[in-house]
């Protein structure tokens, strides 16, 4: 089973809302990911998780704020957003932070920001 | 700043014919991976290649690595309409650690 899940599949939200995007894989990794996609633009590292610790912040905005409550589940947590936000958010796991180890994305979900 | 950068960014073939897309990158890789997007779905992984590996098939699809150039390529072969998708390279750098960066990708259309 080689799957991420990702929740919601769409979400439009407020500028002033607080929404929450979840992600979900039982493949066993132990890195997760949240990258933001841009239509026609490759995806763009925001965070890396590694054993449940935040390993990496690609400077993103504190409006955006991941957590990861367990070794397959990763929330990101989205308030106060703007427009320009609007993107389709992935979510992905490794088996583990080190170099060689296949990603794997979810469908992602798909954020506008009214 | 862009690690991958592919060529062509777009390409339109004959279902039948042979794609070829194109990656350079800047650093030391320790492997370089593809990945194809279909439009607005997730990515699914097609192949890894290993710095020290030349070239690996998987089905349809040849990958090649020249490290010296800093450049792999992506073949399709005998392509199909459900191919359509866009490709993307992305490659884990050596200096970067787990920070995995994509190029801007190939959108290839496969005509029927």
């Amino acid at each position: 089973d080689t799957e991420v899940t990702q929740t919601p599949k769409h979400l439009v939200m407020g500028m002033t809302n607080k929404k929450s995007l979840k992600c979900e894989q039982h493949m066993g990794h132990r890195a997760m990911y949240w990258y933001k996609q841009k239509a026609k633009k490759p995806p763009e590292l925001m965070f890396v998780y590694s054993y449940e610790k935040l390993s990496i912040n690609e400077s993103v905005p504190s409006r955006f704020s991941p957590e990861c409550p367990n070794s397959s589940l990763l929330n990101l947590h989205l308030h106060a957003l703007q427009p320009e936000d609007s993107a389709l958010y992935l979510c992905a796991s490794s088996l583990g932070s080190l170099s060689g180890n296949t990603i794997y994305f979810g469908e992602g979900s798909w954020l506008t920001v009214v | 700043s862009q690690q991958g950068e592919e060529d062509p960014q777009a390409l339109s073939i004959q279902e039948g014919e042979n794609a070829t897309m194109n990656c350079s990158y800047k650093t030391s890789i320790n492997n370089l991976q593809w990945y194809r997007q279909n439009s607005g779905r997730g990515l699914v992984h097609l192949i890894l290649i290993r710095s020290n590996e030349r070239e690996k098939h998987s089905g349809r699809l040849r990958v090649t690595l020249d490290t010296s150039k800093k450049s792999s390529s992506l073949l399709i072969t005998a392509s199909r309409a459900a191919d359509t998708a866009s490709y993307f390279c992305a490659t884990d750098a050596r200096d970067y650690g787990q920070n995995f960066v994509f190029g801007p990708g190939t959108r290839l259309s496969v005509l029927p």
